[in-house]
């Protein structure tokens, strides 16, 4: 069992639909949890980072962790054409990012 | 303020060569990690450098090494090409040694196909 499972996709949405992108992990030392949007031949961006279990909000983005189900969300609001990306999780269990362990990440496709 | 580069952004080789890529860091920066992103393995921590000396380093063969120089400019070694080298690799850099997450930036990445 990889350590970090990730629906590859690709996920197709309309316009204005809100998106759920999840992933599961099975090592349970994992604390720092982060999504990354990936734009084709670009590096990965961080999007969002939280820590240990709960919610967090920025704009159109919720990011969500279930440590009891090992389980995490990203939600997209009003999603636009311009979210079409690859959104990767990742996560570690202590805090430096040389420590982290990705997801393959899930391609999104935004219609208009 | 100028964001990570990386040189060449593409690259073909074949099996058995050696390559060398290449990062520049976000001018104050001075940790340099590489990351090594395939379809089959997805995005994989290779090392870290920081102050011209290796500080972590991830589960990859010998083949794979690095360094970094006074101006914290990074090169990454490859050698004996393999088929299965074939990735996108990855920079990113940080102001501190094994910084918080949200602190680290990569560049777009070079793009190596090994036939």
């Amino acid at each position: 069992q990889k350590e970090v499972e990730q629906d590859p996709g690709p996920l197709s949405v309309p316009e204005g639909a809100i998106v759920s992108l999840n992933c599961t992990y099975s090592n349970s030392a994992f604390q720092y949890f982060m999504w990354y949007r990936q734009y084709s031949r670009k590096g990965p961006e961080l999007l969002m980072y939280t820590y240990s279990s709960g919610n967090k909000e920025d704009g159109r983005f919720t990011a969500q962790v279930d440590k009891s189900s090992k389980y995490i969300s990203l939600f997209i609001r009003d999603s636009q054409p311009s979210d079409s990306a690859t959104y990767l999780c990742a996560m570690s269990a202590q805090s430096g990012y040389s420590t982290l362990t990705f997801g393959k990440g899930t391609m999104l496709l935004v219609s208009p | 303020k100028a964001g990570v580069t990386q040189t060449p952004r593409y690259l073909i080789k074949t099996r058995g060569q050696q390559v060398t890529l290449s990062c520049s860091p976000i001018s104050g920066h001075r940790s340099v990690s590489w990351y090594q992103q395939t379809p089959g393995q997805g995005l994989q921590f290779l090392f870290e450098y920081f102050s011209e000396t290796q500080r972590n380093k991830g589960n990859f063969p010998g083949r794979f090494s690095g360094r970094q120089f006074s101006n914290s400019r990074s090169e990454m070694n490859v050698s004996t090409l393999e088929l299965g080298d074939s990735a996108l690799y990855l920079c990113a850099s940080s102001a501190r040694q094994g910084a918080r997450q949200e602190t680290q930036y990569f560049g777009p990445g070079t793009r190596l196909l090994v036939l």
